[in-house]
């Protein structure tokens, strides 16, 4: 199985400042068939489900503020908030979308400082 | 708008069994390949199941293997989760999640599956 490390584990960022959330695989999940990572992001906030923000280690999927950014590649990689919103705060886990078991990260709970 | 609902989650003792139910709308059900994933109180996402759009190929994680099984029925754009053996630890809210390369871009709010006597 692969298994995914997110750091921090919480982490407090002004209001107008960047966010960075790390993942870590535990092996490659790069696809050698289109030479992509892969590698999800998504958002939970409170009481919802989870939001898919980026896919393919950097595609940001459809009406996703474009302040969040993926990168990385191999093993591994990080989501980028250029200028934390209100709105931002919650709960980001990463996923591996390379094989089964499909596996995510501890999440990062990314609050207002 | 695209929408998965699910259904069916309740109050179960140990080693009972329950059928989770996911009902879609407003997009093509049949041609795309559906999961569960569940999310145990306070806890992170857990991936339990997927199934391939016409039902050849099914995958399961190692804790629920032999206990649960995934299913589907196109015609009536729903998606199953039929759970056997149940136990403390299966205590989630269980989400169903449709799938693209096996990253989930669409999600129904989920139903909160209590195992507990």
């Amino acid at each position: 199985d692969i298994v995914m490390t997110q750091s921090p584990d919480a982490l407090a960022v002004p209001l107008g400042e960047r966010a960075t959330i790390n993942c870590k695989s535990s092996q490659s999940v790069l696809n050698s068939s289109n030479n992509k990572n892969c590698l999800a992001w998504y958002q939970q906030k409170p009481g919802q489900p989870p939001k898919l923000l980026i896919y393919w280690a950097s595609t940001r999927e459809s009406g996703v503020p474009d302040r969040f950014s993926g990168s990385g590649s191999g093993t591994d990689f990080t989501l980028t908030i250029s200028s934390l919103q209100a709105e931002d705060v919650a709960v980001y886990y990463c996923q591996q979308h390379y094989s089964t078991p499909l596996t995510f990260g501890g999440g990062t709970k990314v609050e207002l400082k | 708008e695209a929408q998965l609902v699910e259904s069916g989650g309740v109050l179960v003792q140990p080693g009972g069994s329950l059928r989770l139910s996911c009902a879609a709308s407003e997009f093509t059900f049949s041609r795309y390949s559906m999961n569960w994933v569940r999310q145990a109180p306070g806890k992170g996402l857990e991936w339990v199941s997927y199934i391939t759009s016409s039902s050849t190929t099914l995958f399961y994680a190692a804790s629920v293997k032999g206990r649960f099984t995934i299913s589907r029925d196109n015609a009536k754009n729903s998606l199953y989760l039929q759970m056997n053996g149940l136990r403390d630890e299966d205590t989630a809210v269980y989400y169903c999640a449709r799938s693209v390369n096996w990253y989930f871009n669409l999600w129904g709010r989920g139903t909160l599956v209590t195992v507990s006597s």
